[in-house]
Order: structure tokens, then C-alpha cells, then sequence
């Protein structure tokens, strides 16, 4: 049975940084693309972030390139997302997924961990 | 990046068939066969109903069924249920290499 478990959301002040954990099992983890994706309170699904399975490619909404950065160990059968310079509208739960494709952004998810909430607030 | 668009709410009679649609250009939604659908529910994680615009993963009930023409895809769902109500989203590859969502749709089983 795959499982996907997230960690590492909480409260964190506008401008700070967090870091999200996706710890999955029941699957060979190397040889599947990842994704992100969140959902403000109250709204819609946006996709966030996706990478390969070697962890060699990534992709990026332009919402959040050049402050989130994807990453996976492997070893560890862990994805995380590294969350630098926080907005007030990254508040959501973030979702991990993993993907029915090796290119995680043209992938349908059917396995979805169970969110991890991050508020950006002062 | 702009989200695919649907419409905000779609209501119908237990038995009835209702259509949702999602709404996207050619760099995304009539571009690529990869449109999919979820449900969600309250407090719950999105489960997938369609993927690749046509397709059922095991499961799903065969109530389910997705269509695309030009920059619009469509999920139907025949003989509705009480269980079937719910927030749908549709999703498109995009050819930026990510993925767009839609606006959601909440359908109300009457």
C-alpha cells in the first residue's frame, strides 16, 4: 500500500523559511516523479512544484521559482520543498503526490499524502 | 499563470447526468492529451477519477466519464449520487512543463 506522509508545516512569520518533508513507502520511490501541490483555505488546488525520479529535473509554477526549491533523497525515500522569502498567499496545506508519469507536471495523481498545513502570518 | 477555467457550481436530481467543463488554450488543455479530474471532499485529499482525458484508474465507478474537444475538456457523471457531491477539478499539463489546475466546480446532488 503506498503512503505518503508530510511534516514540517506551522506558523512562520512573513519572509521566513520552512521546510517540508514527504516521507513515502509501499512504492519504489526512485523510480516515480513527485509534485507538491497546495490549497489556501477555502480555495483551489494549484500545482507548486514536480521532479523527476532521479531528482535531476524540476519544474516550477511562477508563483513560487526563484523562492521554493524541490528536492528528493532517494536513500531516504523522501521529498522535500525548501520554502524561503514566505508570502501570506503561500498559506495552504501543502499536498505531496506521487505521479503516473516521469514527467510529474504531464501526470495524473492517484496516491496523495494527507497535507501539512503552512500559515505565513506575523 | 492563469488557472483553467469552470464553472463555479453545478447542480442536479439523484439519476440525473450532469456536465462539468474546463476551459483552457492551446498551450495547455487543447494541446495535450493529459487532462485529468478529481473530486474532493471536505477535509480530504483529491482523489482522481479521469486521467488523460478519457481514462477510469481501477476503482472508479463508470458513472465517470471525460471528454475533450478543442480547448475544452468535460467530465460527465450519469445516475447521480448523493456520495457524488462534492468540489471537482480538472488539470492540464501546460507546455511551460507544469501543471495547471482548474477553478473548481462544487456540485450539489439536489
Amino acid at each position: 500500500e503506498v503512503q505518503l506522509l508530510e511534516s514540517g508545516g506551522g506558523l512562520v512569520q512573513p519572509g521566513g523559511s520552512l521546510r517540508l518533508s514527504c516521507v513515502a513507502s509501499g512504492f519504489t520511490f526512485a523510480g516515480y516523479a513527485m509534485t507538491w501541490v497546495r490549497q489556501a483555505p477555502g480555495k483551489g488546488l494549484e500545482w507548486v512544484s514536480g521532479i523527476s525520479g532521479s531528482g535531476g529535473s524540476t519544474y516550477y509554477a511562477d508563483s513560487v521559482k526563484g523562492r521554493f526549491t524541490i528536492s528528493r533523497d532517494n536513500s531516504k525515500n523522501t521529498l522535500y520543498l525548501q520554502m524561503n522569502s514566505l508570502r501570506a498567499e503561500d498559506t495552504a496545506v501543502y499536498y505531496c503526490a506521487k505521479a503516473s508519469k516521469p514527467i510529474a507536471a504531464a501526470a495524473s495523481y492517484v496516491d496523495w499524502g494527507q497535507g501539512t498545513l503552512v500559515t505565513v502570518s506575523s | 499563470q492563469s488557472a483553467l477555467t469552470q464553472p463555479a457550481s453545478v447542480s442536479g436530481s439523484p439519476g440525473q447526468s450532469i456536465t462539468i467543463s474546463c476551459t483552457g488554450t492551446s498551450s495547455d488543455v487543447g494541446g495535450y492529451n493529459y487532462v485529468s479530474w478529481y473530486q474532493q471532499h471536505p477535509g480530504k485529499a483529491p482523489k482522481l477519477m479521469i486521467y488523460d482525458v478519457t481514462n477510469r484508474p481501477s476503482g472508479v465507478s463508470n458513472r465517470f466519464s471525460g471528454s475533450k474537444s478543442g480547448n475544452t475538456a468535460s467530465l460527465t457523471i450519469s445516475g447521480l449520487q448523493a456520495e457524488d457531491e462534492a468540489d471537482y477539478y480538472c488539470s492540464s499539463y501546460r507546455s511551460s512543463s507544469t501543471q495547471v489546475f482548474g477553478t473548481g466546480t462544487k456540485v450539489t446532488v439536489l
